[in-house]
């Protein structure tokens, strides 16, 4: 089980942004993954292997932590940033994704 | 550059089933897992099961194991999901993705909803 917090994250433009996902069972630091989810939109990639940036993702985007304790960070929040963001263990089956944390504009 | 097209939405009845194709192009199809996960009302991902056409064995979550069937076409580089005895909590968004092992999911389909209802 992947639990993530805060459920809901209010911020402003400019912010900088702390998403945390906790395993409640061994997860490997190289099998887990964060994804960016707009109203409409299929899930976007954003971070692999827990820290390693996808093809075309900005660097204010980051990924730390290692198990069972996960962070996205945002350093500085753009209006397009404001959407559902949820970690994923893709390396033991079956592969299991957080509740997700939205990060509204406040 | 990879895109994977998924087919359109449809309206289901509840204990009847529902197919959902998921069309993969500008990449090399054998080579990855194809994943499905769906998104239900007030929920979060929920991960079904996946398959890659080389092996042509599915895996399943076992929550799925009963009613979902996952099949690969090799010649039409296509993906196909089908679920059935359908019941009003399967009403979601389903989702393809390319699964690359390592490096996440990496392309997902456009998504398709599935109204359960009666």
């Amino acid at each position: 089980v992947l639990t993530q917090s805060p459920g809901t994250l209010s911020l402003s433009p400019g912010e900088r942004a702390t998403l945390s996902c906790r395993a409640g069972q061994t997860v490997s630091s190289s099998y887990l993954a964060w994804y960016q989810r707009k109203p409409g939109q299929a899930p976007r990639l954003l971070i692999y292997g827990a820290s390693t940036r996808a093809t075309g993702i900005p660097d204010r985007f980051s990924g730390g932590g290692s198990g069972p304790l996960f962070t996205l960070t945002i350093s500085r929040l753009e209006p397009e940033d404001f959407a559902v963001y949820y970690c994923h263990q893709y390396g033991s089956s079956p592969p299991t994704f957080g509740q997700g944390t939205t990060v509204e504009i406040k | 550059q990879v895109q994977l097209v998924q087919s359109g939405a449809e309206v289901k009845k509840p204990g009847s089933s529902v197919k959902v194709s998921c069309k993969a192009s500008g990449g090399s199809f054998s080579s990855y897992a194809f994943s499905w996960v769906r998104l239900a009302p007030g929920q979060g991902l929920e991960w079904m099961g996946a398959i890659m056409s080389i092996f042509d064995t599915p895996n399943y979550a076992q929550k799925f194991q009963d009613r979902l069937t996952i099949t690969a076409d090799e010649y039409t580089t296509t993906v196909y999901m089908e679920l059935s005895s359908l019941r009003s909590d399967d009403t979601a968004i389903y989702y393809c993705a390319r699964d690359t092992g390592y490096s996440g999911y990496d392309f997902w389909g456009q998504g398709t909803l599935v109204t359960v209802s009666s």
